[in-house]
């Protein structure tokens, strides 16, 4: 079974403040990390595919980072906006064409 | 290139009811997924079709739940009867590789 754990569960800030969520995994037989945002009432957006150990990838102003030796991925949001509010989810594939999500960080923020 | 489609975006029936939820995925993507999103988890994959033929349906309650996906292309859920426990997201993704495309789910009630 594999356990990809996401924290902090939920997270409130203000507009402008800067923050960053982790997803955990078995760093072991480690071959991709997936990162989602999924806004209420939307589909599930394709954030950023991370594979290699030390990676950094950024689109705007949210940015990832990849430690496959520890098995984490940071999530970083600078200068957070109201629009940033959504679910972030990280997922590992497992099997043929499969993924197993984490549980997600629900972003909440406030004008 | 349109998304994948799903419907109906939003159900409310009553337990011991029964319900239908339909997904259009991607023209040419040949694997369809079906999650199960329920609040405060992950979304967790509840069968996998690969053209018409299903390739994972470990973690689908197949005394209640069934899908089909004739002809290779649209799919549909089933829910027949529903348990309050059934509340949820249901998400509908395609695939032509490992990147996952997702539908906007569609969020069922059991009262």
């Amino acid at each position: 079974i594999l356990n990809v754990e996401q924290s902090p569960q939920s997270l409130h800030v203000q507009e402008g403040d800067s923050t960053n969520f982790t997803c955990s995994f078995p760093s072991s037989n480690f071959y991709a990390l997936h990162w989602y945002r999924w806004e209420t009432a939307k589909s599930p957006e394709a954030l950023f595919v991370m594979t290699l150990n030390g990676d950094e990838k950024k689109k705007g102003r949210i940015s990832a980072t990849l430690n496959t030796k520890e098995g984490y991925s940071y999530l970083y949001i600078k200068g957070s906006q109201p629009e940033d509010s959504a679910t972030y989810l990280c997922a590992l594939p497992r099997g043929f064409q499969k993924l197993v999500f984490g549980t997600g960080t629900r972003l909440l923020v406030s004008p | 290139e349109a998304g994948v489609a799903q419907s109906p975006r939003y159900k409310i029936i009553e337990k011991r009811q029964s319900v239908a939820f339909w997904c259009n995925p991607i023209s040419g993507h040949a694997t369809l997924y079906w999650y199960q999103q329920i609040l405060g988890q992950g979304p967790k994959l509840l069968i996998q079709f690969q053209n018409n033929g299903v390739v994972d349906d470990s973690q689908l309650p197949k005394d209640r739940f069934s899908a089909e996906r004739l002809k290779g292309v649209d799919s549909t859920l089933k829910i027949q009867p529903a348990k309050l426990e059934d509340s949820a997201v249901y998400l509908c993704a395609s695939s032509q590789g490992d990147e996952q495309y997702f539908g906007p789910g569609t969020r069922l009630t059991v009262t």
